[in-house]
């Protein structure tokens, strides 16, 4: 069993739609959560990062960590074609060292 | 240009050749990291350093050598190329927070 699992799509969604993209993990030592977002031949970028459980909001981007379930989301209100990419989660634990592991990614398409 | 900084971009060679990937960054983050994104797999640790002189094996460490003498520097080098490292890598930095900054990548084809 992988530690984080991410469907990897592809999801199509109209525009204007909400968009939920989700992770789960295995490993209850995972503390720090993040969202990057992949376009096409290039670096991920950083969309949001939580610390423990909850939700975050940044505009149109909502992440939510549900640590009891293992269980991570990120949601897009009002999505736009320029939505469209590879979304990764990733998890970080900071136990003596620290270890990062990446989703594979969702490749999502919003459509005009 | 502030920021994180790949080169070659492309770069293509034959099995059994030496290649060296560059990374420079220019925040001076302690943290640096290599990692090969392929198909199916994701984004997989080749390497990592937490400062100058200090760096540390990933998950997929095997045929790859580090260094990293000053703090912008982390050149990643394939002592002898297979074909199983063709792949996209990407060297990344962090700074305070646990939030990574990518670089663009280095798309690397091994004949």
């Amino acid at each position: 069993q992988k530690e984080v699992e991410q469907d990897p799509g592809p999801l199509s969604v109209p525009e204007g739609a909400i968009v939920s993209l989700n992770c789960t993990y295995s490993n209850s030592a995972f503390q720090y959560f993040m969202w990057y977002r992949q376009y096409s031949r290039k670096g991920p970028e950083l969309l949001m990062y939580t610390y423990s459980s909850g939700n975050k909001e940044d505009g149109r981007f909502t992440a939510q960590v549900d640590k009891s379930s293992k269980y991570i989301s990120l949601f897009i209100r009002d999505s736009q074609p320029s939505d469209s990419a590879t979304y990764l989660c990733a998890m970080t634990a900071h136990t003596g060292g620290f270890k990062t592991i990446f989703g594979a990614g969702t490749r999502l398409f919003v459509k005009a | 240009d502030a920021g994180i900084t790949q080169s070659p971009r492309y770069k293509i060679t034959e099995t059994g050749r030496q290649v060296t990937l560059m990374c420079h960054q220019t925040w001076s983050h302690s943290y640096m990291f290599w990692y090969r994104q392929d198909l199916g797999h994701g984004l997989r640790l080749i390497y990592y350093s937490a400062a100058a002189d200090i760096t540390d094996k990933g998950e997929v460490p095997d045929g790859y050598v580090v260094s990293r003498s000053k703090t912008e520097n982390f050149p990643l080098t394939l002592e002898s190329a297979t074909r199983s490292q063709t792949s996209v890598y990407f060297c990344a930095s962090m700074g305070d927070a646990y939030g990574y900054t990518f670089g663009s990548g280095t798309r690397l084809t091994v004949v």
